[in-house]
């Protein structure tokens, strides 16, 4: 079955621990994206990736990296979080980086609570 | 600056009461307008992509449309299963992202 997959789902950590959240995907799609969704902001963009090793800041990139080493690998890192990380997570591709003719299909999310 | 506007933020209909859900957008040379449906801790479904004034595309109880200003999501007797949130997104020549609106929550009601 053709989909992205992002672990974990859950996820409440203390300020300053490191955790990575790993989003995966099976279609051997180009492009890759981490957005972050709040209650009355919407859906932002936080960082992309045009292919491997080619990556790029969104809206919203600050106290976020990412990385690319493989085609289906997109992990989303947050070396030292802060409670204004708390948010629900998602990570979409789609087959090219021409964003605007490839649909992106979008992972089941990750709610992350930083307290 | 991009802006992508939509309202209502909160729609309940009644079962079979068609109805419109509306996006407006502000952006620097639009390269396609965006459609996605959310139900509640899922991530967003895509619908339709739009591209140019006076397109249209269907499927099922939903009818997409776009202006040079405005896209319409209609809905034709909606049914109880269509209630979700549904968001706008537009994608423009100042980069790759897409701009997303905050949604529209669409309940139906039997």
């Amino acid at each position: 079955e053709a989909q992205v997959t992002q672990n974990p789902r859950y996820l409440i950590t203390v300020t300053g621990k490191k955790l990575t959240v790993t989003c995966s995907q099976n279609m051997n799609h180009e492009y890759m994206s981490w957005y972050r969704q709040d209650p009355g902001l919407g859906l932002r963009q936080i960082y992309y990736s045009m292919n491997v090793e080619v990556t790029d800041k969104g809206d919203v990139p600050e106290g976020y990296k990412v990385s690319r080493k493989e085609k289906r690998n997109f992990p989303l890192i947050l070396e030292s979080p802060s409670p204004n990380q708390t948010s629900l997570y998602f990570c979409a591709s789609s087959l090219r980086y021409q964003v605007a003719t490839y649909e992106q299909y979008f992972g089941p999310g990750t709610r992350l609570t930083v307290t | 600056e991009d802006q992508v506007t939509q309202s209502p933020e909160a729609l309940r209909l009644q079962e079979g009461e068609s109805s419109s859900l509306n996006c407006s957008y502000t952006v620097s040379g639009l390269r396609g307008l965006f459609w996605y449906r959310q139900d509640p801790g899922k991530g967003p479904e895509f619908l339709f992509t739009l591209y140019s004034a006076g397109e249209e595309k269907e499927k099922e109880r939903l009818k997409a449309t776009l202006t040079k200003k405005e896209s319409f999501l209609h809905i034709t007797a909606p049914k109880p299963e269509d209630s979700a949130t549904y968001l706008c997104a537009a994608h423009s020549n100042s980069g790759y992202a897409l701009n997303f609106g905050k949604g529209t929550s669409l309940l139906v009601t039997p």
